[in-house]
């Protein structure tokens, strides 16, 4: 079955550290991967895809097919990341997966 | 144009009512997407339409969930006798496959702000 994991339901820094936000998929073929963010009263929306290859906001995420994951990363977070992140998979149909989410802390 | 709209955005309803949800996508987006979500999990999907045409629902859905795209516009969502594990975030989401002319599905979606449900 298409499966997205999000292992941390949790994860909290602080200002101007690293940040890694892990998700694994399970699907045999050729997925298309995104990160999706809700920050505190506003809607769901797209942060980045792995077809673009872009960095959004100094977030970059690598499709790695070997190990079967979509790892979300910045450098140096900031306050403003404080958010809910959401990794989504599509693969085989045109719905999107969506995993159960990571709450990102960024303490001052 | 201000985005996905959905409406109402509370609703308190007793079990064994019906209640209906409607979202109003983008407007030249033809491809629109319902999603439940409950407190700590990500969005489930629930059925998409392209068009008028409703293309994949979940096996996960109960035939007491009925959706409807009429005119390839709005579309409704209607929860026929609800029960108490109804309540949850339901929301909708708008994409395009075509961009400037040229068939370009960029799986962004695009959504609203949800209708929450709850069931007492």
């Amino acid at each position: 079955a298409q499966r997205v994991t999000q292992p941390e339901k949790l994860l909290s820094v602080f200002k101007g550290a690293p940040v890694e936000l892990k998700c694994n998929y399970s699907y045999s073929g050729s997925p298309e991967l995104f990160w999706y963010v809700q920050y505190s009263r506003q809607r769901l929306q797209l942060l980045l895809r792995h077809i673009s290859r872009e960095s959004i906001k100094g977030f970059t995420a690598d499709l790695n097919k070997g190990e079967t994951s979509f790892h979300l990363k910045k450098p140096f977070a900031q306050e403003e990341d404080s958010a809910m992140y959401y990794c989504a998979f599509q693969g085989g149909s045109e719905k999107l997966v969506f995993g159960k989410g990571t709450k990102l802390t960024v303490n001052p | 144009d201000t985005g996905v709209s959905q409406n109402p955005r509370h609703k308190i309803t007793k079990r064994g009512q019906n209640v209906t949800f409607r979202c109003d996508p983008i407007s030249e987006h033809n491809r629109l997407y319902w999603y439940r979500q409950t407190l700590g999990q990500g969005p489930e999907f629930l059925t998409y339409f392209q068009n008028e045409a409703q293309l994949e629902k979940s096996r996960l859905l109960s035939d007491r969930f009925s959706a409807e795209r009429p005119k390839g516009s709005f579309s409704t969502l209607e929860i026929q006798r609800t029960e108490q594990g109804d309540s949850a975030m339901y929301l909708c989401a708008s994409s395009s496959t075509v961009f400037k002319g040229y068939d370009a599905n960029t799986g962004e979606l695009f959504f609203g702000e949800g209708s929450r449900l709850t069931v007492l």
